[in-house]
């Protein structure tokens, strides 16, 4: 079965430091995509990163990084220099190819806070 | 590019009632998804569409319907409305085909049902 597993429900970081977000995953798929959204109280879905299964290298956009364990089937974000604008909620997702079509199966989300 | 546009905003529904959730892309995304979010549990897929004419069930479709007669708009309906489909919807659209292809979300509707 896919899955998204995300056992932080809640996260406090202090303003400039750094936090890591916890995702793992379940597929028996060799190709997929893990993604990353951040969903503020305002309510829309930002896309923040993309990591491919066959990608080699973590990807990085900016502030964040995702440390992609391939092995160990993890896909943890990474966000530097936490600023008081990051305290959102955070969702993991992973794009699984079903029956010729593409869907997002995600995790229940982590809510990150930061203080000042 | 206006992207993933979703009407209404809010909507209060009473038990029994139908509605249709409206959503319309112009980024001409062949793949388009309509997802519930509920307190806990993430999104979950209800429905989704992989070109003009063609849709299929998602993970919780029960309750609603779909149709996709143009490229550009996917409505949701919701044919007799109950309490436990009070959610936030979002409507999504990719292009597909693997690689970067990230979802495009609306800005979703905050339905209640009474």
């Amino acid at each position: 079965a896919q899955k998204i597993t995300q056992t932080q429900p809640g996260m406090f970081v202090q303003e400039k430091e750094a936090v890591t977000l916890d995702c793992t995953y379940d597929t028996s798929d060799q190709s997929y995509g893990l993604f990353w959204y951040k969903q503020p109280s305002s309510g829309e879905m930002i896309f923040l990163i993309y990591q491919g299964s066959y990608d080699e290298q973590n990807a990085t956009e900016g502030r964040y990084s995702l440390n992609f364990q391939k092995a160990r089937k993890s896909a943890n974000l990474v966000i530097s220099a936490s600023q008081l604008g990051d305290s959102a909620m955070y969702f993991c997702a992973m794009r699984v190819t079903q029956g010729g079509s593409e869907k997002l199966v995600f995790g229940k989300g982590t809510k990150l806070t930061v203080n000042p | 590019n206006a992207g993933v546009t979703q009407t209404p905003k809010f909507q209060v529904l009473k038990t029994g009632q139908s509605m249709t959730l409206q959503c319309a892309q112009d980024m001409n995304h062949e793949y388009m998804s309509w997802y519930r979010q509920d307190p806990g549990m993430g999104l979950r897929l209800i429905h989704y569409s992989v070109g003009a004419g063609i849709t299929d069930q998602g993970e919780v479709p029960n309750g609603y319907n779909v149709s996709r007669s143009t490229t550009e708009d996917f409505p949701l309906r919701l044919l007799s409305a109950a309490p436990s489909q009070t959610s936030v919807y979002f409507c999504a659209s990719t292009r597909g085909q693997g690689g970067k292809g990230e979802q495009y979300f609306g800005p979703g509707t905050r339905l209640t049902v009474t």
